[in-house]
């Protein structure tokens, strides 16, 4: 039972177009969410958060929406640049059995063409 | 300020065998996560320490995984005896708080097990 959906593996965008990001979840216990990039062999960077009393955040290039009836958010880069070639992850935080923790999708790589 | 530490980087071990993994948060963070991320998939949470304390554990197969935090501040995870299917990446991640602070990670181990 997956509990935070990234129903793309992959994404490519022309360079200085827009990249949008798709993450789904089931649990309405969730009320912070994270988004992380990863590059390769290395450790996940955190990018971006959302609380679940907010729709909207954003950061530089970086804005991330949260849609709490649908059980969806997004990323999204604009504009998009080929540094930003990455695995993405979304994670959603609550918590169960007395503890706080996230749980992560499987991610999204986005290719970002020059 | 330093980010979380991590070693070894890579291990290549063959099954029935033992391994075990280092983590040092970064300076200050009373919580520390170990997670497992086999290919193809998002990062899994096998323990979560706040300061030397266990606070989950239930996804930690503890038949053969065990870890420790000894003065609340190192960490180590150990797989004995190792099988096939532990062929992954192990990361390690601190936050200041056990909530919805962020989580930052380190650079992660690749565990391959022949």
């Amino acid at each position: 039972d997956q509990q935070v959906k990234q129903n793309s593996p992959s994404l490519s965008v022309q360079e200085g177009r827009i990249s949008i990001l798709n993450c789904d979840y089931t649990n309405s216990m969730f009320d912070y969410f994270l988004w992380y990039k990863k590059y390769p062999a290395e450790g996940p960077t955190f990018l971006i958060s959302i609380s679940s009393i907010k729709d909207k955040n954003e950061d530089g290039r970086f804005t991330v929406f949260l849609n709490k009836s649908a059980k969806h958010l997004s990323l999204h880069i604009v504009p998009s640049q080929p540094g930003d070639s990455a695995v993405y992850f979304c994670a959603a935080g609550g918590t169960t059995s007395g503890t706080y923790k996230y749980i992560f999708g499987t991610g999204t790589r986005l290719k970002v063409l020059a | 300020e330093a980010g979380v530490a991590q070693s070894p980087r890579y291990k290549i071990i063959e099954k029935r065998q033992s391994v075990a993994f280092w983590c040092n948060p970064i300076s200050g963070h009373a919580t520390l996560y170990w997670y497992q991320q086999i290919l193809g998939q998002g990062p899994k949470l096998l323990i979560q320490f706040q300061n030397n304390g266990v606070v989950d554990d239930s996804q930690l197969p503890k038949d053969r995984f065990s870890a420790e935090r000894l003065k609340g501040v190192d960490s180590t995870l150990k797989i004995q005896p190792a099988k096939l299917e532990d062929s992954a990446v192990y990361l390690c991640a601190s936050s200041p708080g056990p909530t919805t602070d962020t989580q930052y990670f380190g650079p992660g181990t690749r565990l391959t097990v022949l």
